[in-house]
């Protein structure tokens, strides 16, 4: 198994509070991802990282900002949650190979709950 | 239009049954084609991975991809019951390493 590690595994906070959440890698892959995961949407890209202190936007990065400071670890924040934030969080990696692209490897996801 | 297209099932077939699921595509750029399972309250874990055209087989799982018709297929053999999930599919363009186009995923129930 990829080593991914996404911490936490479960929170439940209020609508207006920051929220970060954190994925560590021991792969030392230089490429990492936050996904959200939602019935009916599949899986949507937010932010990803192609290296220390290189991001980008997804396609819903609205809301949601990252940082990486270090190879192994990629940080999710949500500066102030709303409801609609409330999602099954996925943090990814992957490497690009000499000639070939190489697939994702997934965590085993945070479930955040906003009320 | 979506860019890749996956039947959300659930899809309920008995053990032992050959499973087919499938996923189309509208961009002819794609070369890159994974297989996920998704098993509840887990993360998708890597099934297959195939690069261009042609079939590729891992014990009971065989990847299809079809290029010429934008179709992508897996087919699981002898399906158990260890095989129901949530099966995703994934794709690529060559040196596009920020963007993975997913399906949305077959739930698959293998009956005892």
């Amino acid at each position: 198994d990829a080593g991914i590690t996404q911490s936490p595994r479960h929170k439940v906070t209020e609508t207006g509070t920051p929220v970060t959440l954190r994925c560590h890698q021991t792969e030392n892959h230089r490429y990492m991802y936050w996904y959200r995961q939602d019935p009916g949407h599949g899986l949507r890209l937010i932010h990803y990282s192609y290296g220390v202190k290189d991001t980008d936007k997804g396609e819903v990065s609205d809301g949601y900002s990252v940082s990486r400071s270090k190879t192994e670890d990629f940080l999710l924040t949500l500066e102030s949650a709303t409801s609609s934030q409330t999602s099954v969080y996925f943090c990814a990696i992957s490497e690009m190979g000499a000639e070939i692209n190489q697939p994702q490897h997934f965590g085993d996801g945070t479930r955040l709950s906003i009320l | 239009q979506k860019e890749v297209e996956q039947d959300p099932g659930p899809l309920s077939v008995p053990e032992g049954a050959i499973v087919s699921l499938n996923c189309t595509y509208s961009n002819s750029a794609f070369q890159y084609f994974m297989w996920y399972r998704q098993y509840s309250r887990k993360g998708p874990e890597l099934l297959m991975y195939t690069y261009s055209s042609g079939n590729k087989e891992d014990g009971r799982f065989t990847a299809q991809v079809d290029k010429s018709s934008k179709y992508i297929s897996l087919f699981i053999r002898d399906s158990q019951p260890s095989d129901s999930a949530t099966y995703l599919c994934a794709m690529s363009a060559r040196n596009n390493f920020n963007k993975f186009y997913f399906g949305s995923g077959t739930k698959l129930n293998v009956k005892p």
